[in-house]
């Protein structure tokens, strides 16, 4: 199993361009999120998806749309992106909404000029 | 809302010792979950050891243990025989029994810097 993988692994962007990070889960669970961590910062909550069909806000969903494209897949879009959203973004995915372990993608490092 | 709270930026052992990072939270729940993950400089978040908050036996994993301390809402990860591969950042992250919302998901600290000395 590869567990969680995130794809790219690395990203440049300018001020104003659009991207959509994938991530793709092959443990069957019902549950992924999206991460994203800043230096300094743990990791805060931009989007879940407690299953198949549902996606929620989190912390800091400014910016960001998601996609739960089918159970294993769940894409992380910026439409307009912007300095701000420089971060390192992890993807990660649980059996269950809560309380379940949450396991984690090895992250993908979008610089945004 | 819940807080949590890691007050040593970095903590620095020699191999084959002892170490204990600290991590607080605040809470008016009762019941939740609480998480120590590690993240080796490849950036991959990788659990550590997880507790729940109605268990008093603190959890164990390998040379892995914690101390929960539920009145004085403290949870902090003992690393016993340190070795080279245990340098990493360590997040402890608290997660809530309630369904719905963002409550229900990880709430990180800003974690702590462990060096391992040779």
């Amino acid at each position: 199993n590869a567990g969680v993988t995130q794809t790219p692994k690395f990203q440049v962007l300018k001020t104003g361009q659009s991207m959509t990070l994938q991530c793709a889960q092959d443990m069957n669970h019902n549950s992924m999120y999206w991460y994203r961590q800043d230096p300094g910062m743990g990791l805060r909550l931009i989007y879940y998806s407690a299953s198949e069909g549902t996606t929620d806000k989190g912390e800091v969903p400014n910016g960001y749309n998601v996609s739960r494209l089918n159970k294993r897949e769940f894409s992380l879009r910026l439409e307009s992106a912007a300095p701000s959203q420089t971060s390192v973004y992890f993807c990660a995915s649980s059996a269950r909404p809560n309380p379940d372990t949450q396991y984690f993608g090895p992250g993908t490092r979008l610089t945004v000029l | 809302a819940q807080t949590v709270t890691q007050s040593q930026p970095e903590m620095s052992v020699q191999e084959a010792e002892t170490v204990t990072l600290s991590c607080t939270y605040d809470t008016s729940e009762s019941d939740y979950y609480l998480f120590w993950y590690k993240q080796p400089p490849s950036r991959q978040m990788i659990l550590v050891i997880r507790q729940e908050a109605y268990k008093q036996q603190n959890a164990t994993e390998n040379r892995f243990s914690v101390n929960f301390q539920k009145a004085a809402k403290s949870f902090s990860l003992k690393i016993s025989d340190s070795q080279l591969g245990d340098a990493a950042m360590y997040f402890c992250a608290y997660r809530s029994l309630n369904y719905g919302g963002s409550q229900g998901n990880l709430i990180f600290g800003k974690g702590t810097k462990l060096s391992v000395k040779p």
